[in-house]
């Protein structure tokens, strides 16, 4: 069975510009997170979609982050523009549903400079 | 205060030791633990779940969930090298569906 995908690995740019993450989940797993990671922190939940809907996505902050996962399958997770603070590991994960464990992917290291 | 609070590390035990890695929480909504491991620059791994107080093993893993007291262990016999990773507690309000990660615990286990 097929992980969860994630692009790009790792990703550098400057303050104010934007950068884009894609993930693609497990196959047919409904649930789909996105998760910030700063070093030496665990996990942070940014948004949460359940298929196609937004579950939970108090974390998320909507002046600058935005997520979608249009057909309920792949995601995106955005960020325009970028600041300092943004550099962190950006984690997706997927899950059956939205009570059951998750499985993340590798994740993409954002640098912001 | 944090909803879940794990010991910070980090630890370093020499090879054949039993670890023991420690989160405590404050939430009583939560019912599923978690434990994952994460190698440097990966993904965190699921290792561990359960739903119940007391213990599950596998392996030489053994999580340990007391509700009561809400503190969770993962224990981790025979050390390997291999074993050298960041541990995180995770746990979830499941009417919630909603998921909480500790720090993470930093273990190196030396030859």
């Amino acid at each position: 069975e097929a992980g969860v995908a994630q692009s790009p690995r790792y990703k550098i740019i400057e303050k104010r510009q934007s950068v884009a993450f894609w993930c693609n989940p497990i196959s047919g797993h409904a649930t789909l997170y996105w998760y910030q990671q700063i070093l030496g922190q665990g996990p942070k939940l940014l948004i949460q979609f359940q298929n196609n809907g937004v579950v939970d996505d108090s974390q998320l902050p909507k002046d600058r982050f935005s997520a979608e996962r249009l057909k309920g399958v792949d995601s995106t997770l955005k960020i325009q523009p970028a600041k300092l603070e943004d550099s962190a590991v950006y984690l997706c994960a997927s899950s059956l549903q939205t009570n059951t464990e998750a499985f993340f992917g590798q994740g993409t290291r954002l640098t912001v400079v | 205060q944090k909803e879940v609070e794990q010991d910070p590390g980090p630890l370093s035990v020499p090879e054949g030791a039993i670890v023991s890695l420690n989160c405590t929480y404050s939430n009583s909504a939560f019912q599923y633990f978690m434990w994952y491991r994460q190698y440097s620059r990966k993904g965190p791994e699921l290792l561990m779940y359960t739903y119940s107080s007391g213990n599950k093993e596998d392996g030489r893993f053994t999580a340990q969930v007391d509700k009561s007291s809400k503190y969770i262990s993962l224990f981790i016999r025979d050390s390997q090298p291999s074993d050298s990773a960041t541990y995180l507690c995770a746990m979830m309000d499941t009417n919630a569906g909603k998921s909480t990660f500790g720090d993470g615990t930093t273990l190196t286990v030396k030859p």
